[in-house]
């Protein structure tokens, strides 16, 4: 199972939105509405921000937002703020109950 | 509040053989698929194992396929992973997780517990 295909960077600044994409294919993130993003600072045991492509945990802020088209899906992060630089994932399931993560975008606040 | 405690990561030579735990608190831990994911600083997140409830179905990612194995005592809520055949490419952070109710993602993950491989 290939990994997701994430960017390795992303820079915005404060109050602007910026997205963060990941590719899969046909077996994975086109196949089913289950992508899950998670938010990691250093040091730090990732958090779930968005699953199933577009829904958001309880608590979680709503300037997180999840979108899914084909096989591609996005995380965007509006109004962008300090606390948001932190490396983001995406994760897929994937058929026979395995899970697939992206390479990780590292986002920065400028 | 959900607490998941991992434990057992040291460091072993190649194709040594380990045992990772993980002490679940604050939910019905019986009722949840629980999964191991690492981390190394060169690839990133990485997903590993998981386990039902009913502790009988079971799946692995096809580079620990064979190696490694899931088992979980509800009744000690505790989650293990042995790990044998250890390789050098092996080495991470070992985080468990616990999934969310809907059984598709990973919604609260412990501290981590460090494996290294090496000679």
């Amino acid at each position: 199972q290939s990994a997701l295909t994430q960017p390795a960077s992303v820079s915005g600044s404060p109050g602007q939105s910026i997205t963060i994409s990941c590719t899969g294919t046909s077996s994975d993130v086109g196949s089913y509405n289950l992508v899950s993003w998670y938010q990691q600072h250093p040091g730090k045991a990732p958090k779930l921000i968005i699953y199933e492509d577009t829904k958001r945990p309880s608590g979680v802020s709503d300037h997180f937002s999840g979108s899914k088209s084909g096989n591609t899906a996005s995380l965007t992060i509006s109004g962008l703020q300090a606390e948001d630089e932190a490396d983001y994932y995406c994760c897929s399931y994937a058929r026979g109950d395995t899970w697939v993560f992206g390479g990780g975008t590292k986002v920065t606040v400028l | 509040q959900v607490q998941l405690v991992e434990s057992g990561g040291a460091v072993v030579q190649p194709g040594g053989s380990l045992r990772l735990s993980c002490v679940a608190s604050g939910f019905r831990f019986n009722g949840y698929v629980m999964h191991w994911v690492r981390q190394t600083p060169g690839k990133g997140l990485e997903w590993v194992a998981f386990i039902r409830p009913d502790e009988v179905r079971t799946s692995y990612a096809g580079s620990v396929e064979g190696r490694f194995t899931v088992s979980r005592d509800n009744s000690k809520n505790t989650l293990y992973m042995q790990m044998n055949s250890l390789r050098v490419d092996d080495t991470a952070l070992y985080y468990c997780a616990k999934d969310l109710a809907n059984g598709y993602s990973f919604e609260y993950w412990g501290q981590g517990t460090q494996v290294t491989v090496s000679s």
